[in-house]
Order: structure tokens, then C-alpha cells, then sequence
């Protein structure tokens, strides 16, 4: 049971290119999320997807857009790569929304330079 | 300006002993708060929810209170061992639809 598979695990990018981070989820959740985690800011929610078909801005959706392709897949994309987008990436997913534990990836590593 | 904040210190006991972990939260009126785990290069794993109207949840060497007059939560690990040492995150609901804020962390380190 793999849970929750993000990919890739580590990007180098240069500023102002573009790329799709992919996450998976095997465990026929309806709700899943977008995170970034910075030193000393904790985690912040980019973008939710509370069900297959609708998708919500978060705390810091600006440079980001989503994608919830199907009910395993959501995907991220940074059109324009910013250094201020250099950060550990996190998707999540929680049976449904309300007061659901949230089961999240094992992180993307991404630099701009 | 709405905060949720953990000791940025790391937290340093020995093994056998308790920890006892804070957070504390301003103006937020969170219907239920989550505690998590998360090691290096990893991500934050479930340990514990517990709902405004719980004053406290435990679960095994886990327990957890809950203050909303206080605004704060209180996560203990009793009898700790090196294995727990970690970073822990609490996160608050802070708009419906599990939209969990987190706080920034404290890391624990229990020694032998």
C-alpha cells in the first residue's frame, strides 16, 4: 500500500522555467492538498482539492496552479519558476474533508536558481 | 494577526523522561487540533486529534490536551525514548474543510 507518491523527489530549475510536480494516492481519498514548507514559516497550504472536479486557493496559491486530473491524481504547475519558489513541496490527502487526519507524501525538494 | 506558535528551541530529555511540548494560538477558534510527527526528509505523519470540547485524548505513551480558554495544547510523551526523537507539528483548523494551519515545529531529542 504506497499511500501517498509524489514525484519528482528532488528538481533543480532556473528561473522562469516550468514544471509539473505529480502526486498519486491509492487510497480512494476524496480531499487532497498542495503544501510548501519553508525554514521557520512551517507548512502552508497552496491549494486544496476538496473533491474529484473542484479545486481552492490556500494560503499562497500566487505562481501556482492545480490540476485534480482524476480521484487519485492532483498535480501542481509553476509556469514561471521563481527563487522565492525554492521550498519542499508536500501533497496530502484526507478521506474527506471535516476534522480528517491528513496522510502526506514524502516531499519534493525543488531549487531555483 | 493570526499565530500558531511552537518553541522554535529544540527540546533536549532524557530517555524515561517526559516531554511535555507546547502550542499555543491567538486569535483562532479551532473546532479540533492535530499533532504530527515528521522526521528528516519526510513527511508529517498522524499522531493525534482532538476536538474543542475534549479536554484531553491519549493514546498509548501519547496524550494531549486541549485548552480553548488557554488557547493552547499541550502534547506529552511519556516514558520517551531515542526512536521519538523527531519534530513534532501541531496544526489547528482555522476555516472548515480541514484547511489545517500548521505551526512551525518543535524538535525533540531524547538522549540516552
Amino acid at each position: 500500500n504506497a499511500g501517498v507518491t509524489q514525484t519528482p523527489k528532488f528538481q533543480v530549475l532556473k528561473t522562469g522555467q516550468s514544471m509539473t510536480l505529480q502526486c498519486a494516492q491509492d487510497m480512494n481519498h476524496n480531499s487532497m492538498y498542495w503544501y510548501r514548507q519553508d525554514p521557520g514559516m512551517g507548512l502552508r497550504l497552496i491549494y486544496y482539492s476538496a473533491s474529484e472536479g473542484t479545486t481552492d486557493k490556500g494560503e499562497v496559491p500566487n505562481g501556482y496552479n492545480v490540476s485534480r486530473l482524476n480521484k487519485r491524481e492532483f498535480s501542481l504547475r509553476l509556469e514561471s519558476a521563481a527563487p522565492s519558489q525554492t521550498s519542499v513541496y508536500f501533497c496530502a490527502s484526507s478521506e474527506s474533508q471535516g476534522d480528517e487526519k491528513l496522510f502526506f507524501g514524502s516531499g519534493t525538494q525543488l531549487s531555483v536558481l | 494577526s493570526q499565530k500558531i506558535e511552537q518553541n522554535s528551541e529544540a527540546l533536549n530529555i532524557q530517555e524515561g523522561k517526559t516531554a511535555t511540548l507546547t502550542c499555543n494560538y491567538t486569535n483562532y477558534s479551532p473546532a479540533y487540533l492535530q499533532w504530527y510527527r515528521q522526521d528528516p526528509g519526510r513527511g508529517p505523519v498522524f499522531l493525534l486529534l482532538i476536538r474543542e470540547n475534549e479536554k484531553e485524548k491519549r493514546k498509548e505513551r501519547l496524550k494531549v490536551t486541549f485548552d480553548t480558554t488557554l488557547k493552547q495544547s499541550l502534547f506529552h510523551i511519556t516514558a520517551s525514548q531515542p526512536a521519538d526523537s523527531a519534530t513534532y507539528l501541531c496544526a489547528l483548523d482555522t476555516g472548515g474543510g480541514n484547511k489545517l494551519t500548521f505551526g512551525t515545529g518543535t524538535q525533540l531529542k531524547v538522549e540516552l
